[in-house]
């Protein structure tokens, strides 16, 4: 059975830092991994989607990279400002469903 | 092109009343999926549905749950006899395409489903 986990669980940093997310999932059989963003209240944002023939995608100031052998992802935000507060949740695809983290929660203060 | 609509953003049952979900995937699409966010839990997966098909069911709960998407219409996730262990956020997704993992799942703003 897949299992995804987030590490840390929640993370507050001064604006201006670099940061790393994990991810790391059990089973590798995975057809792609997501990173969505969630705002309190709010649905989900698709930040970036790594297909498992992949190593990495980036957009903006957010890269993400994926080993599907050691089953681990890892979403690096740059130069962070508040507005990047949110929850990070990634997901990984097993055909036809996702299945999500639990999240990471970050708080990017001034 | 609009996004994944859901409606009611919000909706209050009583325990015992029925609750309905709707779904309008974006123009184009024709896979949908349905998510349950429990307080202070993950997302997980409940149904996949295609035009008049349920794909997967295997995340929805055995009684009381149940999804369809007609020919014509939106995706209605239904709940009968709802209990206060069903407040949650749900969440639908849609897709161009299904399976095999090679599209973004778009995601709707959620219906937050508050059971007094």
């Amino acid at each position: 059975k897949q299992e995804v986990t987030q590490i840390p669980a929640a993370l507050s940093v001064p604006e201006g830092e670099n940061l790393v997310l994990n991810c790391s999932f059990t089973d590798s059989a995975i057809y792609n991994l997501q990173w969505f963003r969630q705002d309190p209240g709010k649905g989900l944002t698709s930040l970036l989607l790594i297909q498992s023939s992949q190593r990495e995608q980036t957009s903006g100031r957010l890269n993400a990279s994926l080993d599907k052998s050691s089953g681990r992802s890892t979403l690096y935000i740059a130069a962070s400002q508040p507005g990047d507060s949110a929850t990070y949740l990634c997901a990984v695809c097993n055909t036809d469903k996702l299945i999500f983290g639990t999240g990471t929660r970050l708080q990017v203060f001034p | 092109n609009a996004g994944v609509m859901q409606n009611p953003r919000h909706l209050v049952r009583r325990r015992g009343q029925e609750a309905r979900l709707r779904c309008s995937p974006m123009k184009g699409h024709s896979h949908v999926y349905w998510y349950r966010q429990l307080p202070e839990e993950g997302l997980k997966f409940m149904v996949y549905l295609q035009k008049e098909n349920i794909i997967d069911e295997s995340g929805m709960p055995k009684e009381r749950f149940s999804a369809e998407f007609p020919k014509e219409g939106p995706s209605i996730l239904r709940i009968q006899q709802v209990v206060r262990g069903d407040s949650a956020a749900y969440f639908c997704a849609s897709s161009p395409r299904g399976g095999f993992g090679t599209d973004t799942q778009y995601f709707g703003p959620g219906t937050r489903l508050t059971v007094l």
